[in-house]
């Protein structure tokens, strides 16, 4: 399995802009997972997914983001519209008792 | 609520040296505990976890951690560090299923020739 996979690794968007971070969770994983990286906050738990429900979305931090699991294979995370302050690193994670990261996607908003 | 205090912020160590690397937690329950590392530009990878069982748990690249609940620690160690050991350690404690995982602020992990 070539593990969690994310895209784009790396995005420069202006703020205002909408952003969609994706994520490709290992097969068979029942669980998925959101998490935002920063100096200020460290590594914060977004939402979780269990066999594509979101079961906890307390992380979140505005109504400017959401997330969606429309089947088992393919995840997003939407941002709209961006600010400077989202800038940070998205992972996606999937797995349970054992998270298995993906490589991040470095978000910058200008 | 499930909370990690990682104490140190950096340490530096030289290569050969034993590490410890300090992790306390807060949880209502039994936890469940993990060590990640994370090389720069890179996800996170799973070092060790406990879950139950034998309070000393063996890892990946020779890191082992002990679980000790009267001092609600879980600190990791090697006993002889590798210039390639140098990244961001970060501690993490879940709930009852191991999912929800919270982290603690991290050590980064610089090793001396």
């Amino acid at each position: 399995d070539a593990g969690v996979i994310q895209s784009p690794r790396h995005e420069v968007t202006e703020m205002g802009q909408e952003v969609t971070l994706r994520c490709k969770p290992i097969s068979g994983h029942d669980y998925l997972f959101w998490y935002r990286q920063t100096m200020m906050r460290g590594l914060e738990l977004l939402i979780y997914f269990n066999n594509n429900v979101p079961i906890d979305d307390s992380g979140m931090p505005e109504d400017r983001f959401s997330a969606k699991m429309p089947n088992a294979s393919f995840s997003t995370l939407k941002i709209q519209p961006s600010e400077p302050r989202d800038s940070a690193v998205y992972f996606c994670a999937s797995g349970v008792g054992e998270a298995f990261f993906g490589q991040g996607t470095r978000l910058t908003v200008v | 609520a499930q909370s990690v205090t990682q104490p140190d912020i950096h340490i530096t160590v030289s290569e050969g040296a034993s590490l410890e690397l300090r992790c306390n937690y807060s949880y209502g329950a039994t936890p469940y505990l993990f060590w990640y590392v994370q090389s720069p530009g890179q996800g996170l990878q799973l070092l060790l976890k406990y879950f139950s069982g034998d309070t000393l748990v063996q890892g990946i690249k020779g890191f082992e951690a002990e679980f000790k609940r009267s001092q609600s620690s879980f600190n990791l160690r090697k006993p002889s560090v590798h210039w390639s050991d140098a990244a961001e350690y970060f501690c993490a404690v879940g709930n009852n299923a191991g999912n929800m995982l919270t982290f603690g602020g991290g050590t980064r992990l610089m090793v001396k020739p």
